[in-house]
């Protein structure tokens, strides 16, 4: 199966850059997609939400400071002048269809904001 | 607004079934497939399977072939997860998702708020 790899924590101060690697073999020439999971403490796994997807497209609503790249084996979920609220678990996600499964998921890199 | 609304969370002994529901509201819903991701605590994500709301069609990730079921109800909406012989593996948070509009490369862009199943003797 077709394995993505992502550190586990980046930490970064307000206002500064946070970069997420998503690691795979000749990921550049596949699509990634990101999600943003953020902690409640009140119950487990909160709802995902997309915040890039084909490589370094925002959905409607996902701030300009959110940006994404994708590029030989690595792809790259870019967040500029970061903010308290950007606080979370970000996972990177692919579709190859000659892996199983075909959708695979990053074990994801938790931002913290120092 | 666009969205998927699960059911409740559900506690199961080991070697039971449990069958999970997912109501779509706010577009058409024979128009995107859904997918059923779970997430077990403290894990990343597992793709179990899809349906398509038009046909019926589905496909499973080999893991759970022969244990999942997917199924749907057009009249209501509605898309339903059934995962029979639970073991404490089977433990986590279950989520539908729906294939995303704006892409034909399989992302989502709308999930349901999530399932807790949990599989306990």
């Amino acid at each position: 199966s077709y394995v993505l790899t992502q550190p586990p924590s980046v930490s970064v101060a307000p206002g500064q850059t946070a970069r997420i690697p998503c690691g795979g073999e000749n990921i550049g020439m596949k699509t990634v997609h990101w999600y943003q999971q953020k902690p409640d403490q009140a119950k487990p796994g909160q709802a995902p939400v997309l915040v890039m997807y084909d490589d370094s497209d925002r959905p409607s609503g996902i701030p300009e400071r959110f940006s994404g790249s994708n590029s030989g084996n690595t792809a790259t979920l870019t967040i500029s002048r970061v903010e308290v609220g950007d606080e979370a678990d970000y996972y990177c996600q692919v579709w190859d269809s000659s892996s199983e499964p075909s959708y695979v998921f990053g074990s994801g890199t938790k931002v913290t904001v120092l | 607004q666009v969205q998927l609304v699960q059911s409740g969370a559900e506690v199961r002994r080991p070697g039971a079934s449990v069958k999970v529901s997912c109501k779509a509201s706010g577009y058409s819903f024979i128009d995107s497939y859904i997918y059923w991701i779970r997430q077990a605590p403290g894990q990343g994500f597992e793709w179990m399977g899809w349906i398509n709301p038009n046909a019926g069609g589905t496909k499973y990730a080999h893991k759970f072939e022969g244990r999942v079921t997917l199924t749907r109800d057009t009249s209501i909406s509605a898309v339903y997860l059934e995962l029979t012989r639970l073991t404490s593996d089977d433990t986590a948070m279950y989520f539908c998702a729906r294939e995303a509009v704006k892409t034909t490369n399989y992302a989502f862009d709308i999930w349901g708020q999530g399932t807790m199943v949990t599989v306990s003797s």
